[in-house]
C-alpha cells in the first residue's frame, strides 16, 4: 500500500463546476499538507500548504485537513480553463538528518489529471 | 537566477550509456531535492542535500544512480549505463533551510532512453 493514495482521474468538468480533489495517507509522522498544481511541462507549483487539521482558503481555493481520517481535501469554486492542470498532493515529514539538522521530504500521491471546459 | 534552472530540459540517449542532469539552484537555497516523476506517476523522491552533504539518499534506485553537489550550488545527477525504466522527467528542487520552507521546483529535465 503507498503512503499516500490519490485518485488520478482524469477529471473533466465544465466551467463554473466545483472541483473535489481527495488524498488519504497512512503514515502519521505527516505533519505539513500541500497541493501542487503542474501545467503540462513544467514543474510543480505550491497551491496551498497547511499545517493543522480544518479549512483554509486562498481566493477560489480551500483545502481541508482531516487528520484524525487521514484525509485531505482541495476544493476549486467557480473553476476556470486556466485551471486545467494536474493536481499533485503531497505531504511532509521532519527529519533529522546526519548531523542533527531538520529536514522536510515531501511524499507526494499520483496527481489527478483535471481538464475544465468552456 | 529567479528560479530553480535545469538542464538540459530533453536528452534522448542510447540504452547503455551514462547521462549528466544539472540543477542550479535559487541562491542562497541550501537544500536541494532530486525528485523522478514517470509517465502518469507522482513524484518519487531521490535525494536530498543539505549544503554539499546528503543526508538522505534512500531514495535512488540502484548503484548506477550518483549525485553529487559542489559549492554548495550546483547540483549532478548522474545516472550509468542507464536502462529504458529510467526514462522519467528527473525534477530538482531548493529551499531554504529548516523543515518547514518551500520547496521551489525547475521544470524538469525529461530523459528518454531508446
Amino acid at each position: 500500500q503507498k503512503e499516500v493514495e490519490q485518485d488520478p482521474g482524469p477529471l473533466s468538468v465544465p466551467e463554473g463546476a466545483i472541483v473535489s480533489l481527495n488524498c488519504t495517507y497512512s503514515n502519521s509522522a505527516f505533519q505539513y499538507f500541500m497541493w501542487y498544481r503542474q501545467y503540462s511541462r513544467k514543474g510543480p507549483e505550491l497551491l496551498m500548504y497547511t499545517y493543522s487539521s480544518g479549512n483554509k482558503e486562498d481566493g477560489r481555493f480551500t483545502a481541508q485537513v482531516d487528520k484524525s481520517s487521514k484525509y485531505i481535501s482541495l476544493f476549486i469554486r467557480d473553476s476556470q480553463p486556466s485551471d486545467s492542470a494536474t493536481y499533485l498532493c503531497a505531504m511532509k515529514a521532519v527529519l533529522i538528518g546526519r548531523g542533527g539538522t531538520s529536514y522536510g521530504k515531501l511524499t507526494f500521491g499520483q496527481g489527478t489529471i483535471l481538464t475544465v471546459h468552456p | 537566477g529567479a528560479g530553480v534552472s535545469q538542464s538540459p530540459s530533453n536528452k534522448v540517449t542510447e540504452k547503455g550509456k551514462d547521462v549528466e542532469l544539472r540543477c542550479d539552484p535559487i541562491s542562497g537555497h541550501t537544500a536541494l531535492y532530486w525528485y523522478r516523476q514517470s509517465l502518469g506517476q507522482g513524484l518519487e523522491f531521490l535525494i536530498y542535500f543539505q549544503g554539499n552533504s546528503a543526508p538522505d539518499k534512500s531514495g535512488l534506485p540502484s548503484d548506477r544512480f550518483s549525485a553529487e553537489r559542489t559549492g554548495g550550488s550546483v547540483s549532478t545527477l548522474t545516472i550509468q549505463r542507464t536502462q529504458q525504466e529510467d526514462s522519467a522527467v528527473y525534477l530538482c528542487a531548493s529551499s531554504s533551510p529548516g523543515a518547514t520552507g518551500e520547496l521551489f521546483f525547475g521544470e524538469g529535465s525529461r530523459l528518454t532512453v531508446l
